[in-house]
């Protein structure tokens, strides 16, 4: 069975301080692995990595994805309280599916 | 910005009565998708669909149904609504080129209370 799981569940920060978000994936028909921010509402894309496009950056953003593990971590530098969102980790199976994790709940303290 | 619509953002409703929720996208995208995501939980793929006339039910058993007439128009039906519907409802869509899977672009999503 596909599945997709995030680690933590949940992380309480400071600002300033740096975090690492993972996400570890099993899914036939491997295309892609997407990173989204939900906050009060729809998620928001953030970064699509593929076999052809391992590591992404944008900003304080940054993401890897290790094909040979498996897996995938989002780094957020200089956290702001603005960053408190969860984070929810995709991966692309086939030509149509995407299976989510539950997703990581961040909370940036002032 | 992704140009995806959802209405209602919000509703409640009597148990038994009909709804639709509506969705629309102006990107031309050929991929529609529903999700219902319940809280703090992930989000659990019931519909899709490739192009016009074409739709699949997706991985999570949903009573509704939905329909796809126009490209940018993808609204899911229920025909008696049920306690157990209450959730979150997101619509999203996606490019289909190549064989290649694209991101996917959310709605604001229609939250749902059947009382």
């Amino acid at each position: 069975e596909d599945k997709v799981v995030q680690s933590p569940l949940s992380l309480v920060v400071h600002e300033g301080d740096t975090v690492t978000l993972n996400c570890s994936y099993e899914v036939t028909n491997f295309r892609s692995l997407l990173w989204y921010k939900q906050e009060k509402k729809a998620p928001t894309f953030l970064f699509m990595l593929t076999s052809s496009g391992i590591e992404k950056k944008s900003g304080r953003l940054s993401s890897i994805l290790d094909k040979k593990e498996l897996s995938s971590i989002l780094n957020i530098t200089a956290t702001q309280t603005g960053d408190s969102a969860i984070y929810l980790c995709a991966s692309g199976s086939g030509t149509y599916k995407y299976i989510f994790g539950t997703g990581t709940r961040l909370k940036v303290l002032a | 910005e992704a140009d995806i619509y959802q209405t209602p953002r919000y509703l409640v409703i009597g148990t038994g009565k009909k709804i639709t929720l509506e969705c629309s996208q102006t990107m031309g995208h050929d991929k529609m998708y529903w999700y219902q995501q319940d809280p703090g939980m992930e989000l659990h793929l019931i519909h899709y669909s490739y192009g016009v006339n074409s739709t699949e039910k997706g991985d999570l058993s949903s009573e509704s149904t939905v329909s796809r007439i126009r490209t940018e128009h993808f609204p899911l039906t229920l025909e008696s609504a049920r306690p157990s519907h209450t959730s979150q409802y997101l619509c999203a869509s996606s490019e289909l080129a190549g064989g290649l899977t694209y991101e996917q672009y959310f709605g604001p999503g229609t939250r749902l209370t059947v009382t």
